[in-house]
């Protein structure tokens, strides 16, 4: 199957630094990307989507301005967590989707990346 | 709304023995439904999907679900369970065939036992 990588996998910073996840299609083009939240014994919540070259289109409650999403490339998508504060330790998951056919497209997930904030 | 309950947080077995993992949905239309398993350091797999058609369907690794539209339910089953099957699994109902959302479930972590 289809590969997606992320990077870093676990990530500590500061109070009010920022903080860039990249989430990476290693074998197929990836036009649409999906970027989730997932909170100890909770379910993965999805925070965005993303196609390739357009905008983000986010899911209701998630804020645009802390959570920035660049997908620039058909094999690279970015998630920047910006001015991060101790709530918004979690584990992010992407995945992604190439292009579709008409017919089944399944989503590849990466392995998540941890975020602690101090 | 939309929602995917999986009612057991934790299950434990013996390998060997056989295992079911329940998953109940609310959805309005035709559900598509997927099962999905995630191991420590590895992203989501999925393991089986269900558009329409036969209500029992066959995925990787020995695993199979039944759709029961009457019970809103959609469990996952394997008949002899190995200790390799230790993870984490995750039922969903998606949007549509491209799944452009999914809506996941809690989670049941299985734990086996040799």
């Amino acid at each position: 199957g289809a590969v997606v990588s992320q990077h870093p996998s676990w990530v500590i910073c500061k109070s009010g630094t920022s903080v860039k996840i990249e989430c990476r299609s290693l074998d197929f083009q990836a036009t649409t990307m999906f970027w989730y939240r997932q909170f100890p014994k909770q379910s993965l919540m999805l925070m965005a989507t993303s196609n390739e070259g357009s905008k983000a289109t986010y899911e209701q409650g998630v804020e645009k301005d802390k959570f920035l999403i660049n997908h620039a490339s058909l094999t690279l998508s970015t998630l920047t967590v910006t001015s991060a504060h101790p709530e918004d330790s979690s584990f992010y998951i992407c995945s992604a989707r190439g292009m579709t056919s008409g017919s089944y497209n399944e989503q590849f997930f990466g392995p998540g990346t941890r975020l602690t904030v101090l | 709304a939309q929602s995917v309950t999986q009612p057991d947080i934790h299950i434990t077995v013996s390998e060997g023995a056989s295992l079911e993992l329940r998953c109940n949905y609310s959805y309005g239309a035709t559900p598509y439904l997927f099962w999905y398993v995630q191991s420590p350091g590895q992203g989501l797999q999925l393991l089986l999907k269900y558009f329409s058609g036969d209500t029992l369907v066959q995925g990787i690794k020995g695993f199979e679900a039944e759709f029961k539209r009457s019970q809103s339910s959609f469990n996952l089953r394997k008949p002899s369970v190995h200790w390799s099957d230790a993870a984490e699994y995750f039922c969903a109902v998606g949007d549509g065939r491209n799944t452009d959302k999914l809506i996941f479930g809690t989670g049941t972590r299985l734990q086996v036992f040799p």
